[in-house]
């Protein structure tokens, strides 16, 4: 079975660009979370996804952050403009259901933000 | 915010040692995980602990819960090199089966 697919593995960027991250669940999940983790911490949730439906996006900056996932697959987190402070990985997880507590990982995004 | 906070923020054993970390939570629990982060595998999943369980056991993983303290502690036993990596708890408190997360140990194990 495959994973949870993330592109890019890394990006460098300067503050005020925009930039993209994509994230394919694992075949068949219905939950997907996208989580900024900053060097030395855990990870912080920012949106879930339930099929194309938000769960939750309580945590995401919604001034700079915005994220879909249209068809209930594959979704796309999206920071426009950067700032320095948003230089972290950015993971995706997908769980198969809501709640099936279980969450799989992909391997992250790392951003740098110059 | 944190959830969980982690104890020790680092350990550092000689390889076949045990190693345990601990977690204290704020809330009450639904349930309460363990993940393991390096950076060959990324984040993955090694067990889940339910509210009404005290202890579990996964191959070499032991997880017990004390509800009363809010805390759990991971052992891990007979230590390899292939453990090193940084352990979170992440505790799951509400409906929408949300995870939050402490800041993780990192344990290194020494040949």
């Amino acid at each position: 079975e495959a994973g949870v697919a993330q592109s890019p593995r890394y990006k460098i960027i300067e503050k005020r660009q925009s930039v993209a991250f994509w994230c394919n669940p694992i075949s068949g999940h219905a939950t997907l979370y996208w989580y900024q983790q900053i060097l030395g911490q855990g990870p912080k949730l920012l949106i879930q996804f339930q099929n194309n439906g938000v769960v939750d996006d309580s945590q995401l900056p919604k001034d700079r952050f915005s994220a879909e996932r249209l068809k209930g697959v594959d979704s796309t987190l999206k920071i426009q403009p950067a700032k320095l402070e948003d230089s972290a990985v950015y993971l995706c997880a997908s769980s198969l259901r809501f709640g099936q507590e279980t969450q799989y990982f992909g391997p992250g995004t790392r951003l740098l933000v110059l | 915010s944190q959830q969980g906070e982690e104890d020790p923020q680092a350990l550092s054993i000689q390889e076949g040692e045990n190693a345990t970390m601990n977690c204290s939570y704020k809330t009450s629990i639904n349930n309460l995980q363990w993940y393991r982060q390096n950076s060959g595998r990324g984040l993955v999943h090694l067990i889940l602990i339910r509210s009404n369980e005290r202890e579990k056991h996964s191959g070499r993983l032991r997880v017990t819960l004390d509800t009363s303290k809010k805390s759990s502690s991971l052992l891990i036993t007979a230590s390899r090199a292939a453990d090193t990596a940084s352990y979170f708890c992440a505790t799951d408190h509400d409906s929408n089966y949300q995870l939050i997360w402490g800041a993780g140990t990192k344990l290194i194990i020494k040949p």
